[in-house]
């Protein structure tokens, strides 16, 4: 079975620009969440969606947008980009969206900001 | 507030040696708590999770956690290192508040493994 899929694998873009990001979860999971690693931190939440809806948000500025398909593919959207937006970006699919849900992440999407 | 701690930042073993990797965490409620593998530009892989029950759990690559509720630890242990253990590894606990869950991590710990 196909795991979490990511695409672009990597992605070099300047400042003020914008990126789009895509993830595909796994067959039958219907959340997809979005985090973001710095270089030498450990991931930080950005948005949990569920049945196409976001159903939170992490501590993240307006910048950051995001949406679930039908199908239960994502995209997580940067607008007007920062050289500090620079970092892997993960996301990960779980079934559900309850606590004991395990998430399955993707190899993630590398973006540099230049 | 909730949050994870990993103390130790870079651990150097050499192969063979047992390691112990500590991890303390932060959170009101029943934790669920987790712990991943990362190489080097890859994404997470997970190793182990403690929901309930037994508090030693068993994962896979020979890793175990203990879950130690009085200390707020959830240490990751290996009996014998391999070369290709050489890795980051990251302690997470699961959060459910306002209707969805996400993941807390810590900082990561780097280990590397001597020959």
């Amino acid at each position: 079975d196909a795991g979490v899929t990511q695409s672009p694998t990597h992605l070099i873009k300047t400042r003020g620009q914008h990126v789009t990001l895509r993830c595909s979860p796994i067959s039958g999971h219907k959340s997809v969440s979005w985090y973001q690693q710095v270089l030498g931190q450990g991931p930080q939440f950005i948005f949990q969606y569920y049945e196409k809806e976001e159903r939170g948000r992490g501590n993240f500025p307006d910048r950051f947008s995001a949406r679930q398909f039908p199908n239960y593919s994502s995209e997580l959207n940067v607008n007007a980009l920062l050289l500090g937006d620079s970092a892997l970006y993960l996301c990960a699919s779980s079934l559900n969206r309850g606590q004991n849900n395990e998430q399955f992440f993707g190899p993630g999407t590398r973006l540099t900001v230049l | 507030a909730q949050s994870v701690t990993q103390p130790d930042i870079h651990i150097t073993v050499s192969e063979g040696a047992s390691l112990e990797l500590r991890c303390n965490y932060s959170y009101g409620a029943t934790p669920y708590l987790f712990w991943y593998v990362q190489s080097p530009g890859q994404g997470l892989q997970l190793l182990l999770k403690y929901f309930s029950g037994d508090t030693l759990v068993q994962g896979i690559k020979g890793f175990e956690a203990e879950f130690k509720r009085s200390q707020s630890s959830f240490n990751l242990r290996k009996p014998s290192v391999h070369w290709s253990d050489a890795a980051e590894y990251f302690c997470a606990v699961a959060t459910f508040s306002g209707g969805y869950n996400k993941l807390i991590f810590g900082a990561g710990t780097r280990l590397a493994v001597h020959p």
